[in-house]
Protein backbone atom coordinates (compact mmCIF):
# COMPACT_ATOMS: atom_id res chain seq x y z
CA UNK A 1 0.00 0.00 0.00
CA UNK A 2 1.48 3.67 -0.77
CA UNK A 3 0.75 6.58 2.02
CA UNK A 4 1.99 9.76 2.41
CA UNK A 5 2.04 11.59 5.67
CA UNK A 6 2.43 15.23 6.31
CA UNK A 7 2.80 15.52 9.96
CA UNK A 8 1.66 19.43 10.44
CA UNK A 9 -1.37 20.81 9.57
CA UNK A 10 -0.61 24.15 9.95
CA UNK A 11 3.01 26.12 9.73
CA UNK A 12 3.28 29.84 10.79
CA UNK A 13 6.69 31.69 10.09
CA UNK A 14 7.65 35.03 9.45
CA UNK A 15 8.38 36.42 5.94
CA UNK A 16 11.70 36.21 5.55
CA UNK A 17 12.32 32.88 7.75
CA UNK A 18 13.46 29.60 6.18
CA UNK A 19 10.16 26.91 5.52
CA UNK A 20 10.43 23.41 5.87
CA UNK A 21 7.06 21.50 5.06
CA UNK A 22 7.46 17.75 6.07
CA UNK A 23 6.34 15.16 3.57
CA UNK A 24 7.34 10.80 4.16
CA UNK A 25 6.19 8.38 2.55
CA UNK A 26 5.90 4.74 2.15
CA UNK A 27 5.60 2.91 -0.75
CA UNK A 28 7.14 -0.54 -1.64
CA UNK A 29 9.07 0.58 -5.23
CA UNK A 30 10.27 3.98 -6.79
CA UNK A 31 7.81 6.82 -6.65
CA UNK A 32 7.12 9.29 -8.22
CA UNK A 33 6.73 12.31 -5.58
CA UNK A 34 5.38 15.74 -6.20
CA UNK A 35 4.13 19.09 -4.14
CA UNK A 36 0.49 20.34 -5.07
CA UNK A 37 -0.36 23.76 -4.13
CA UNK A 38 -3.54 25.43 -3.30
CA UNK A 39 -3.87 29.56 -2.48
CA UNK A 40 -7.31 30.67 -1.57
CA UNK A 41 -9.95 30.85 -3.69
CA UNK A 42 -7.98 28.93 -6.48
CA UNK A 43 -7.96 25.18 -7.23
CA UNK A 44 -5.17 22.96 -6.92
CA UNK A 45 -2.19 23.07 -9.10
CA UNK A 46 1.31 21.38 -9.73
CA UNK A 47 4.10 23.14 -7.57
CA UNK A 48 6.68 21.11 -8.28
CA UNK A 49 7.92 17.08 -9.24
CA UNK A 50 11.31 15.71 -7.76
CA UNK A 51 12.19 14.06 -11.45
CA UNK A 52 12.44 17.56 -12.87
CA UNK A 53 14.84 18.13 -10.10
CA UNK A 54 13.47 22.18 -10.44
CA UNK A 55 12.93 25.44 -8.09
CA UNK A 56 9.80 26.58 -8.46
CA UNK A 57 8.85 29.85 -6.47
CA UNK A 58 12.23 29.28 -4.23
CA UNK A 59 10.82 26.31 -3.68
CA UNK A 60 12.93 22.91 -3.91
CA UNK A 61 11.99 19.18 -2.47
CA UNK A 62 14.67 16.63 -2.44
CA UNK A 63 13.72 12.64 -2.40
CA UNK A 64 15.54 11.36 0.49
CA UNK A 65 14.90 7.56 -0.19
CA UNK A 66 16.89 6.34 2.77
CA UNK A 67 14.34 8.30 4.96
CA UNK A 68 11.44 8.17 2.73
CA UNK A 69 10.99 11.92 2.74
CA UNK A 70 10.22 14.83 0.33
CA UNK A 71 10.57 17.32 1.96
CA UNK A 72 9.34 20.85 0.64
CA UNK A 73 11.54 24.18 1.30
CA UNK A 74 12.02 27.55 0.86
CA UNK A 75 14.84 29.74 2.72
CA UNK A 76 13.13 32.88 2.78
CA UNK A 77 9.40 32.93 2.87
CA UNK A 78 6.94 35.43 1.19
CA UNK A 79 3.39 36.28 2.16
CA UNK A 80 2.09 35.33 -0.61
CA UNK A 81 3.20 31.61 -0.24
CA UNK A 82 0.78 31.32 2.34
CA UNK A 83 -1.17 28.45 0.76
CA UNK A 84 -2.10 25.13 1.90
CA UNK A 85 0.46 22.43 0.18
CA UNK A 86 -0.24 18.90 -0.36
CA UNK A 87 2.56 16.42 -1.33
CA UNK A 88 1.63 13.47 -3.47
CA UNK A 89 2.61 10.18 -4.50
CA UNK A 90 2.49 8.52 -8.09
CA UNK A 91 3.13 4.58 -7.92
CA UNK A 92 2.93 4.43 -10.96
CA UNK A 93 -0.56 2.22 -10.97
CA UNK A 94 -3.99 2.79 -11.49
CA UNK A 95 -3.48 5.15 -14.34
CA UNK A 96 -0.99 7.28 -12.31
CA UNK A 97 -3.29 8.12 -9.83
CA UNK A 98 -2.36 10.31 -7.12
CA UNK A 99 -2.12 9.52 -3.38
CA UNK A 100 -2.31 12.83 -1.05
CA UNK A 101 -1.12 13.51 2.38
CA UNK A 102 -3.51 15.27 4.36
CA UNK A 103 -1.80 19.12 3.63
CA UNK A 104 -0.53 21.44 5.32
CA UNK A 105 -1.63 25.39 5.32
CA UNK A 106 1.62 27.58 5.58
CA UNK A 107 0.84 30.86 6.56
CA UNK A 108 3.50 33.88 6.42
CA UNK A 109 2.86 36.31 8.77
CA UNK A 110 4.64 40.00 7.76
CA UNK B 1 -7.39 27.98 -22.79
CA UNK B 2 -10.38 26.65 -20.56
CA UNK B 3 -9.53 24.78 -17.88
CA UNK B 4 -11.28 21.48 -16.04
CA UNK B 5 -14.68 23.04 -14.96
CA UNK B 6 -17.13 21.05 -12.65
CA UNK B 7 -20.73 21.46 -11.87
CA UNK B 8 -22.36 22.50 -9.87
CA UNK B 9 -20.32 24.09 -7.67
CA UNK B 10 -22.02 23.79 -4.86
CA UNK B 11 -24.95 21.03 -4.03
CA UNK B 12 -27.32 20.58 -1.19
CA UNK B 13 -29.15 17.69 -1.09
CA UNK B 14 -31.23 15.23 1.62
CA UNK B 15 -30.38 12.08 2.51
CA UNK B 16 -31.32 9.32 0.29
CA UNK B 17 -31.31 11.49 -2.88
CA UNK B 18 -29.56 10.51 -5.47
CA UNK B 19 -26.71 12.85 -6.62
CA UNK B 20 -24.95 13.53 -10.53
CA UNK B 21 -21.48 15.79 -10.44
CA UNK B 22 -20.10 16.75 -13.62
CA UNK B 23 -16.62 17.32 -14.77
CA UNK B 24 -15.57 18.76 -18.19
CA UNK B 25 -11.73 18.24 -19.03
CA UNK B 26 -9.20 20.52 -20.93
CA UNK B 27 -9.97 19.86 -24.48
CA UNK B 28 -7.69 16.36 -26.05
CA UNK B 29 -6.97 15.20 -22.08
CA UNK B 30 -7.50 11.73 -22.89
CA UNK B 31 -6.76 11.30 -18.78
CA UNK B 32 -9.14 11.89 -16.34
CA UNK B 33 -9.36 11.10 -12.32
CA UNK B 34 -12.31 11.50 -9.92
CA UNK B 35 -11.01 12.14 -6.39
CA UNK B 36 -12.85 13.26 -2.89
CA UNK B 37 -11.59 15.22 -0.07
CA UNK B 38 -13.89 15.44 3.33
CA UNK B 39 -13.02 18.05 5.76
CA UNK B 40 -9.82 18.39 7.36
CA UNK B 41 -8.34 15.44 5.30
CA UNK B 42 -6.38 14.80 2.30
CA UNK B 43 -7.76 13.98 -1.63
CA UNK B 44 -8.67 10.33 -1.59
CA UNK B 45 -8.43 8.66 -5.08
CA UNK B 46 -11.90 7.28 -6.53
CA UNK B 47 -11.47 6.42 -10.23
CA UNK B 48 -9.34 6.89 -13.27
CA UNK B 49 -10.63 6.82 -17.00
CA UNK B 50 -8.32 6.50 -19.77
CA UNK B 51 -10.86 7.46 -22.87
CA UNK B 52 -13.93 6.53 -21.67
CA UNK B 53 -12.64 2.95 -20.47
CA UNK B 54 -12.66 2.96 -16.38
CA UNK B 55 -10.07 -0.21 -15.80
CA UNK B 56 -10.19 -0.26 -12.22
CA UNK B 57 -13.31 0.71 -10.06
CA UNK B 58 -11.58 -0.33 -6.77
CA UNK B 59 -11.29 3.25 -5.59
CA UNK B 60 -14.88 3.63 -5.18
CA UNK B 61 -16.12 3.51 -1.73
CA UNK B 62 -19.53 1.83 -2.35
CA UNK B 63 -21.63 0.72 -4.82
CA UNK B 64 -23.59 3.49 -4.40
CA UNK B 65 -20.92 5.23 -6.29
CA UNK B 66 -20.62 5.27 -10.20
CA UNK B 67 -19.26 7.15 -13.03
CA UNK B 68 -19.29 7.00 -16.73
CA UNK B 69 -17.37 9.24 -19.58
CA UNK B 70 -18.45 9.97 -23.02
CA UNK B 71 -15.84 9.46 -25.05
CA UNK B 72 -12.81 12.07 -24.29
CA UNK B 73 -15.28 14.71 -23.20
CA UNK B 74 -17.31 14.87 -19.73
CA UNK B 75 -17.95 12.44 -17.61
CA UNK B 76 -20.04 12.12 -14.69
CA UNK B 77 -19.64 11.01 -11.10
CA UNK B 78 -23.09 9.44 -9.67
CA UNK B 79 -23.62 9.23 -5.97
CA UNK B 80 -27.57 7.05 -5.26
CA UNK B 81 -29.20 7.06 -2.08
CA UNK B 82 -26.79 9.97 -0.63
CA UNK B 83 -25.25 9.15 3.29
CA UNK B 84 -24.14 12.50 5.16
CA UNK B 85 -20.16 10.87 5.21
CA UNK B 86 -20.29 11.47 1.38
CA UNK B 87 -20.03 14.96 2.28
CA UNK B 88 -17.03 16.19 1.09
CA UNK B 89 -15.58 17.61 -2.12
CA UNK B 90 -15.24 15.93 -5.28
CA UNK B 91 -12.24 16.75 -7.40
CA UNK B 92 -11.78 15.78 -10.94
CA UNK B 93 -8.71 16.29 -13.18
CA UNK B 94 -7.54 15.67 -16.43
CA UNK B 95 -3.97 15.09 -17.92
CA UNK B 96 -3.18 14.73 -21.37
CA UNK B 97 -2.07 10.86 -21.12
CA UNK B 98 -1.68 8.86 -18.69
CA UNK B 99 2.04 9.30 -19.18
CA UNK B 100 2.01 12.57 -17.55
CA UNK B 101 1.90 13.09 -14.37
CA UNK B 102 0.95 16.58 -14.38
CA UNK B 103 -2.77 16.48 -13.40
CA UNK B 104 -5.11 19.69 -13.62
CA UNK B 105 -7.57 19.93 -11.36
CA UNK B 106 -10.93 21.19 -11.31
CA UNK B 107 -12.49 23.84 -8.96
CA UNK B 108 -14.32 21.03 -6.94
CA UNK B 109 -18.16 20.70 -6.11
CA UNK B 110 -18.63 20.69 -2.75
CA UNK B 111 -21.57 18.29 -1.92
CA UNK B 112 -23.40 18.51 1.11
CA UNK B 113 -25.42 16.03 2.44
CA UNK B 114 -28.06 16.89 5.40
Amino acid sequence: AQRVTQPEKLLSVFKGAPVELKCNYSYSGSPELFWYVQYSRQRLQLLLRHISRESIKGFTADLNKGETSFHLKKPFAQEEDSAMYYCALSGRKAGNMLTFGGGTRLMVKP
Amino acid sequence: GAGVSQSPSNKVTEKGKDVELRCDPISGHTALYWYRQRLGQGLEFLIYFQGNSAPDKSGLPSDRFSAERTGESVSTLTIQRTQQEDSAVYLCASSPTLADYEQYFGPGTRLTVT
